[in-house]
C-alpha cells in the first residue's frame, strides 16, 4: 500500500515551453502533497506545500508563477513549470499523505527528471 | 530556519567495516526520518523516531534519536556494497504544518 506514481519518470523541453508533471496517490488519499526539487549530488529541498481544494503554500524563493500546483483531487496533484529555462532542469519529487490518519508519514514517488534545452 | 546537518558528505568505506552517520539541528523535531536513496528515483524511507533516547534496529542498522529530540545516528554495522546510496534524515517540524526538513545527505559506497 502507499503508493505514489509520478509521470513523465523524464521529459526533455525546450527553453520558453511549458511542462507538466503529475503526482498520484494509487491506493490512498492524499490530503496533502509536497513538491521537492533535487539538484544533482545535493539533498531535496522543498518547494510547496499543497491540499486539495486550496491554494499551494510556497516555500520561500520558489515563485509561485514559475511553478504552477493544482491539487483538484485527493489523489492527484500536478507542478506545471511554466516558460522553463536550463536552469529549472533538475529532480522533481512528489510526495503524498494522508495527516488524518498519520502526522508524519510520507510517501515519496520515483521522481521526473526535467532537462530544458 | 530549521537545518538539519548530516556528517560526513561523503563516506567510502571497504566492506565489512562499520559507519556512523550524524543528523544535527538546533531545532526541536516531533519526529525524525531516515531515508535511502538510489540515483534516479525517490527515496525511501527506512525509520521513523519519535520519542527522546528512542533506538531502533534494522537488521544491521540501528537508528538512534537523542534525548532532546535534536539529533540523531545511523550506524551500519559490517556494511555491504548493496548498502551504497545517499542516505537522507529529514525532521518533522514542531508546528502544523507537517513539512518535513531534509538534511544536508551522505553519500556512502561500500567498496567490496
Amino acid at each position: 500500500g502507499a503508493v505514489v506514481s509520478q509521470h513523465p519518470s523524464w521529459v526533455i523541453c525546450k527553453s520558453g515551453t511549458s511542462v507538466k508533471i503529475e503526482c498520484r496517490s494509487l491506493d490512498f488519499q492524499a490530503t496533502t502533497m509536497f513538491w521537492y526539487r533535487q539538484f544533482p549530488k545535493k539533498s531535496l529541498m522543498l518547494m510547496a506545500t499543497s491540499n486539495e481544494g486550496s491554494k499551494a503554500t510556497y516555500e520561500q524563493g520558489v515563485e509561485k508563477d514559475k511553478f504552477l500546483i493544482n491539487h483538484a483531487s485527493l489523489t492527484l496533484s500536478t507542478l506545471t513549470v511554466t516558460s522553463a529555462h536550463p536552469e529549472d532542469s533538475s529532480f522533481y519529487i512528489c510526495s503524498a499523505s494522508d495527516f488524518d490518519i498519520n502526522t508524519y508519514e510520507q510517501y515519496f514517488g520515483p521522481g521526473t527528471r526535467l532537462t530544458v534545452t | 530556519t530549521q537545518l538539519l546537518e548530516q556528517s560526513p558528505q561523503f563516506l567510502s568505506i571497504q566492506e565489512g567495516e562499520n559507519l556512523t552517520v550524524y543528523c544535527n539541528s538546533s531545532s526541536v523535531f516531533s519526529s525524525l526520518q531516515w531515508y535511502r536513496q538510489e540515483p534516479g528515483e525517490g527515496p525511501v524511507l527506512l525509520v521513523t523516531v519519535v520519542t527522546g533516547g528512542e533506538v531502533k534496529k534494522l537488521k544491521r542498522l540501528t537508528f538512534q534519536f537523542g534525548d532532546a529530540r535534536k539529533d540523531s545516528s545511523l550506524h551500519i554495522t559490517a556494511a555491504q556494497p548493496g548498502d551504497t546510496g545517499l542516505y537522507l534524515c529529514a525532521g518533522v517540524i514542531e508546528d502544523s504544518s507537517y513539512k518535513l526538513i531534509f538534511g544536508s545527505g551522505t553519500r556512502l559506497l561500500v567498496r567490496p
